[in-house]
């Protein structure tokens, strides 16, 4: 069975630095599928940026970027120039499958709490 | 457009009773998940449906929970004889077609149940 770890509950940074949440997965397919969801106290769950297994480059999206470490199964998200906005809940996500055989559900991780101070 | 609803916000019921939670699916999304977020801890699979079909509902925990979709878009989560354990949030979402890396959960603003 696939998990998702977050080893991290809680985390702070400073409004305009940059911070790194972790995630560990256990998996033994080979193709597969990596999100960053934020989930703020509106309970919204918002997809901040997704990583296909297959690809060996790292995704990027504006401010945040994963370090994507497939053989040893780390998919780590990094904020730059954190906002007071980011503040919020991350979960890191994992989907199996590619293709037809995908099945689409997310198996999730215990979510890490992020605080931006001002 | 109007993204993923889900009513009711906050649902209070006591324990046995029977509740059900609504989902409307953002429009034309063909694929639809059920997932149960308790307090503190990430959302859990719990059921998916392609179309008007239940493709996978290897999450719901027993036979109290059952889930419907009988036109292939608003979908209802039942739960018989409520306990007190069933209190969390419900999430809801939605994506185009159900396979494929690129077709993105679009997840409403879940149901708080709270069982007493």
């Amino acid at each position: 069975a696939q998990t998702v770890t977050q080893s991290q509950p809680e985390m702070s940074v400073q409004e305009a630095e940059t911070v790194t949440l972790s995630c560990t997965y256990d998996t033994s397919e080979n193709n597969y599928y990596l999100f960053w969801y934020k989930q703020p106290p509106s309970r919204q769950m918002i997809l901040v940026i997704r990583q296909e297994a297959y690809k060996q480059q790292n995704a990027t999206e504006n401010r945040f970027s994963v370090n994507f470490q497939k053989a040893a199964k780390s998919f780590s998200l990094k904020i730059s120039d954190s906002q007071l906005g980011d503040t919020a809940m991350y979960f890191c996500a994992f989907m199996t499958g590619h293709g037809s055989s995908n099945t689409g559900k997310l198996i999730f991780g215990q979510g890490t709490t992020l605080q931006v101070k001002p | 457009g109007a993204g993923v609803s889900q009513t009711p916000s906050n649902k209070v019921t006591e324990k046995g009773k029977y509740v059900e939670l609504r989902c409307d699916p953002i429009s034309g999304h063909t694929a639809l998940y059920w997932y149960r977020q308790s307090l503190g801890q990430g959302p859990e699979f719990l059921i998916y449906f392609q179309g008007t079909g239940a493709a996978d509902d290897s999450g719901l925990p027993n036979d109290r929970f059952f889930a419907v979709r009988p036109e292939g878009s608003v979908s209802t989560l039942k739960i018989q004889r409520t306990e007190r354990g069933d209190s969390a949030v419900y999430l809801c979402a939605s994506s185009f077609v159900g396979q494929g890396v690129d077709n993105e959960q679009f997840f409403g603003p879940g149901t708080r149940l709270t069982v007493l």
